[in-house]
């Protein structure tokens, strides 16, 4: 149980194309989802933190005008990536957990988005 | 704020070696520490996690060890095969803001050798 899924796992495209990325809990009701950005050999860093039906919360340093989050029901969360530049390149990774932003109910991870910017 | 950090970056050992994983945390406030494995390209897969009461858990031929106060963790991997190579990373789940949330060590780069 606790499946994740995301997609897409890879995705190429131009600089100042828009990319949508899904991630779905197949199995649970996801409350709260997470995004994380994975730069090569380093360590997974929180983007922003979104509950069902209200706005996400960003991280300091993250622009959410950029990285629009979407949490528009308990199975599904979308991260869209705004007018990508190469610097945006990055693995992403999503997560999800059954409860509220107090839950001790562990979060589940999706197997990742390689998003590569031309 | 909270930072992990693990040690060695990189490890290399002949396959049957017993090893040590380290990770160290600067806030001993945390609810739980876990140890996640990540193969090249994927995601995240689930180890061991540690209840900030707790001072081990064991699944298999893994062994992880929490020491709280001095914000020290390992990760012992007996009779290593080449099927372990990944990335570990370590991760401690603490109150940030409203929520809580998990904060991730750099990870380790495991090779085992046939």
């Amino acid at each position: 149980g606790a499946v994740v899924s995301q997609h897409p796992s890879w995705v190429i495209c131009k600089s100042g194309t828009s990319v949508k990325i899904e991630c779905r809990s197949l199995d649970f009701q996801a409350t709260t989802m997470f995004w994380y950005r994975q730069f090569p050999k380093q360590s997974l860093m929180l983007m922003a933190t979104s509950n069902e039906g209200s706005k996400a919360t960003y991280e300091q340093g993250v622009e959410k005008d950029k990285f629009l989050i979407n949490h528009a029901s308990l199975t599904l969360s979308t991260l869209t990536v705004t007018s990508a530049h190469p610097e945006d390149s990055s693995f992403y990774i999503c997560s999800a957990s059954t409860r509220g932003l107090l839950s001790n109910q562990p979060q589940h991870f999706g197997d990742g988005t390689r998003l590569s910017i031309l | 704020k909270q930072e992990v950090t693990q040690i060695p970056a990189a490890l290399s050992v002949p396959e049957g070696e017993n090893l040590v994983l380290n990770c160290s945390f600067t806030d001993s406030a945390i609810y739980n520490l876990q140890w996640f494995r990540q193969d090249p390209g994927k995601g995240l897969t689930s180890l061991l996690l540690i209840q900030s009461s707790q001072r081990e858990q064991t699944s298999g031929r893994l062994n992880a060890s929490l020491d709280k106060s001095s914000g020290r963790s390992t990760l012992y991997i007996a009779a290593s095969q080449p099927g372990d190579s990944a990335t570990y990373l370590c991760a401690v789940e603490a109150h940030s803001g409203s929520a809580r949330q998990l904060t991730f060590g750099s990870g380790t780069q495991l090779t085992v050798l046939p």
